[in-house]
């Protein structure tokens, strides 16, 4: 079975300042990759996807950026955070590039813009 | 309308309840259904899958109706440790990206 490592698991952060999340995946290849943001008591908001390296697809406009460099690393960054950007940032992963068999998280990283 | 919709509760219950959740999905074209738990501040964690003729694990029970499109969460005998956030995931057939979570029913087990 996969995993999913995630780092850092809390970040604070000022407003204006760049960001860089980094997940990777053990157990797996050709990974679907995920990145979900979930504000405090709300549900999960797909911020980007991706099918293959180099592959990025965005769900939602905003500063926010991600890259696939590697088959099993997924990065989410920002040139310049926003207060509205903190949140419970959750990377995923379906094994082998097929979503029927659900998803593993990593165990998050929880950003706060101060 | 959103495509998966969740009572968000909270459903509080004495330890011993039996307690069900309802997650109605509108997208017919769906292929695999999950139910996820999430405990205050951690990642969702896989609990079930989902299948038509239901799924049972231990007091858990899972159960999907393709023709009314929803599916089922049955836990019988609750525990405190069953208190979390229980999110329903609908996969459609084709997947990548297209996946949509629920907002998560809220439950707490009161001794």
């Amino acid at each position: 079975s996969q995993t999913i490592h995630q780092w850092p698991a809390t970040l604070v952060q000022p407003v204006g300042s760049p960001l860089s999340l980094e997940c990777t995946v053990e157990g797996t290849s050709n990974p679907n990759l995920y990145w979900y943001r979930q504000a405090a008591g709300r549900g999960l908001q797909l911020l980007f996807y991706s099918v293959g390296i180099g592959q990025i697809s965005s769900e939602v406009p905003q500063n926010l950026s991600a890259s696939r460099p590697q088959d099993r690393q997924f990065i989410l960054s920002s040139k310049k955070l926003l207060l509205s950007d903190s949140g419970f940032y959750l990377c995923a992963a379906s094994e082998g590039g097929d979503d029927s068999y659900g998803y593993t998280f990593g165990s998050g990283t929880r950003l706060t813009v101060v | 309308r959103k495509e998966v919709e969740q009572d968000p509760g909270p459903f509080n219950v004495p330890e011993g309840a039996t307690v069900a959740f309802n997650c109605t999905y509108s997208n017919s074209a769906s292929q695999s259904f999950f139910w996820y738990r999430q405990d205050c501040r951690k990642e969702p964690k896989l609990l079930m899958s989902v299948y038509s003729s239901g799924n049972e694990d231990g007091r858990f029970t899972a159960q999907l109706n393709r023709a009314s499109q929803y599916i089922s969460l049955l836990i019988r005998d609750s525990k405190l440790s069953d208190s979390a956030t229980y999110l329903c995931v609908v996969i459609p057939f084709t997947n990548a990206g297209k996946s949509t979570f629920g907002d998560g029913t809220t439950l707490t087990v009161k001794p």
